[in-house]
Formats: C-alpha cells, sequence, structure tokens
C-alpha cells in the first residue's frame, strides 16, 4: 500500500521561499502510470491544485502560480519536492502531497484522479 | 471554483442525500470526475474515480453518476461518520490541469 508523507517547515517568512519534500513509500516513484502533485487548502477555503511531475521530470504547473513554482523528483530517493518562492500571508494553506492515477497509457498518461494523500502539513507565513 | 458544488447539504441517518458538481464541455463535458471525502486534519480520501467506480473498501452506499457537464454523488443509508467535506474533481482542458470544486460540508442531523 503507497503511503506519501510531507516534510517542511511550519513557519516562513514573507518574501522567503517555501520548500516542501514528499516520501513515498510502499511502491515506486518510477510507475508509469502516475504523476506526483501537490495541492494546498488555504484556511477555510477548498482545494487547489499547485504542480505535478512525472517521474522523468516532466513538470505542470497551476497557471495561477506558474513562475514562483518549481517541482522537481529524485527517484534515487523515492521523494518529490515543491518550491514556492516569494510567499506573503495568502500562501498560508495546508500543503498536500498526493499521487495522481493516470490512464489511456502506461507514459504520459492522461489525468485519472487523486488516488493516495498524505496527511498533509501545515505552512504559516507570517514574520 | 471552476467547478460549483453546494456549500453545504444535510440529512439524518438513514436517508439518501445527493451532493452536485456543475462545470462545462472544458472539464466535466469531457474528462472523467472523480469525488473526495475530506475529515479535519485527515488525509482526503477517494469515494468515486472514473464518474462511478469506487476503489476497494469504499461502501456502495456510496455512487457517482455524470450526466453532459455535471455530476453527482449520492450517499444512502446515511451515517453519522458521513458527516464531512465532500469535493469533486475533474481535468479542466482549457487551464489544462485538474480543478477542484468548492466543497459541499455534508451535516448529519
Amino acid at each position: 500500500q503507497v503511503q506519501l508523507q510531507e516534510s517542511g517547515p511550519g513557519l516562513v517568512k514573507p518574501s522567503e521561499t517555501l520548500s516542501l519534500a514528499c516520501t513515498v513509500s510502499g511502491g515506486s516513484i518510477t510507475r508509469g502510470d502516475y504523476y506526483w502533485s501537490w495541492i494546498r487548502q488555504p484556511p477555510g477555503k477548498g482545494l487547489e491544485w499547485i504542480a505535478y511531475v512525472y517521474y522523468s521530470g516532466s513538470k505542470y504547473y497551476n497557471p495561477s502560480l506558474r513562475g514562483r513554482l518549481s517541482i522537481s523528483v529524485d527517484t534515487s530517493t523515492n521523494q518529490f519536492s515543491l518550491d514556492l518562492t516569494s510567499v506573503t500571508a495568502a500562501d498560508t494553506a495546508v500543503y498536500y502531497c498526493a499521487s495522481i492515477k493516470g490512464y489511456g497509457s502506461d507514459t504520459y498518461p492522461l489525468f485519472g484522479y487523486f488516488d493516495v494523500w498524505g496527511r498533509g502539513t501545515l505552512v504559516t507565513v507570517s514574520s | 471554483s471552476v467547478l460549483t458544488q453546494p456549500p453545504s447539504a444535510s440529512g439524518t441517518p438513514g436517508q439518501r442525500v445527493t451532493i452536485s458538481c456543475s462545470g462545462s464541455s472544458s472539464n466535466i463535458g469531457s474528462n472523467v470526475v472523480s469525488w473526495y471525502q475530506h475529515l479535519p486534519g485527515t488525509a482526503p480520501k477517494l469515494l468515486i474515480y472514473f464518474n462511478n467506480q469506487r476503489p476497494s473498501g469504499i461502501p456502495d452506499r456510496f455512487s457517482g453518476s455524470k450526466s453532459v457537464s455535471s455530476a453527482s454523488l449520492a450517499i444512502s443509508g446515511l451515517q453519522s461518520e458521513d458527516e464531512a467535506d465532500y469535493y469533486c474533481a475533474t481535468w479542466d482542458d482549457n487551464l489544462n490541469g485538474p480543478v477542484f470544486g468548492g466543497g459541499t460540508k455534508l451535516t448529519v442531523l
């Protein structure tokens, strides 16, 4: 059974960079039918997709956040990571990592659904 | 949100409730829909995928459907433990990424 676990600082100062990592256990991050994603939920609001990455390194970003985002994958450690630069209070949220199960192809499949989620980590942006 | 859900829904134990998710031809109308249950402080859980499929371990009290540009989640035999937030999601061809509904808070009276 695949499990995901987020890690990172709980507090980040305004204008600094938020860095998070997600460790995948119980399965390989190199599965061709999966992507690896980040999703966030600001306090009192709904879920927002941030970015996802394929094991090959191909990256996909939410256009509303593009320019501040960088997602990467490390197949040697079965981890993927997110950097969000120039953070403000609006970036305060619970950040989740989740696997995306694709369909239609064994490589670069179509988006299917968010399969397994981490428990989430609260990141507060404050001085 | 790109997908529209009612902010709240309610029912009494044993009742059947339905949660709607309205979209457009660029998202629900041309892509598969999934549903998630989210209890505060926990990881969201996949309830329905590919419009109407249940993962193993999800009771058949939960069912999903899709018609044109809308989708619905139905919960029958409502139980107190069903009280949670529910989200729909799909791919959006204009955004070129996945999108979520705004979420529906289900209260079991």
